[in-house]
């Protein structure tokens, strides 16, 4: 069974430092991976996609992921945050019908 | 740009009534999808749709049901609302047709049943 599990529920850093949002995921073949934001009362907005090209990818607003096969790991990064990221950050799995699955979200609260 | 819009972005309502929930997109998708959100439970699938006239049931699918008589338009119904369906609505699409095809958010309906 596919499965995606955010390692942390809620994560608070301090503006100008790095963020790291942890993610997890369970398949039996070579996902595709998604991060998803979400500001308060908002819909969710793609940050990036991995789709077994390179290992690093780029998204916006500065966030990067990079996938990691041996460790069943797509964890989210940026070198330094902003009060702009502060919301709700979604890992996705793609299953083999294009449907989406989910992990739980993390809350990313950044203190000025 | 890809659009998904949802008919309202706050509704009440109360206890046993029918409730229809709009979802359009403009980008010719053909799935479309319905979740609800709730604190600590992530996104959990309702139902969705790969062509007009077709759904299949997502991981929650009990107690409501949904409509796709337009390519664009994706309905989903509660027939009769409960409290316990007090929740943020969600609609999402895209392409068919493989597993790296990204979903497209509308900005969802917070739905409060009294």
């Amino acid at each position: 069974a596919q499965s995606v599990t955010q390692l942390d529920s809620h994560v608070s850093v301090s503006e100008g430092t790095p963020v790291l949002l942890r993610c997890n995921y369970s398949s039996s073949y070579s996902p595709s991976l998604f991060w998803y934001v979400q500001h308060p009362n908002k819909g969710l907005q793609l940050l990036l996609k991995y789709t077994s090209a390179a290992t690093l990818v780029k998204g916006i607003n500065g966030f990067e992921a990079e996938f990691k096969k041996s460790e069943t790991s797509f964890h989210l990064t940026k070198p330094s945050a902003h009060m702009s990221d502060a919301a709700e950050y979604f890992c996705a799995l793609s299953g083999n019908t294009g449907k989406l699955i989910f992990g739980q979200g993390t809350t990313l609260q950044v203190k000025p | 740009d890809v659009k998904v819009t949802q008919s309202s972005r706050y509704l009440v309502k109360r206890t046993g009534e029918k409730v229809f929930l709009e979802c359009v997109q403009d980008m010719d998708h053909e799935n479309m999808f319905w979740y609800r959100q709730d604190p600590g439970l992530g996104l959990r699938l309702i139902y969705f749709s790969y062509d007009v006239k077709m759904k299949e049931k997502g991981d929650i699918p009990e107690g409501y049901s949904v409509s796709r008589e337009k390519k664009e338009r994706f309905s989903l119904i509660l027939e009769s609302a409960s409290t316990n369906q007090t929740s943020m609505y969600l609609c999402a699409s895209s392409l068919w047709g493989g597993t790296s095809y990204e979903q497209y958010f509308g900005p969802g309906t917070r739905l409060t049943v009294t």
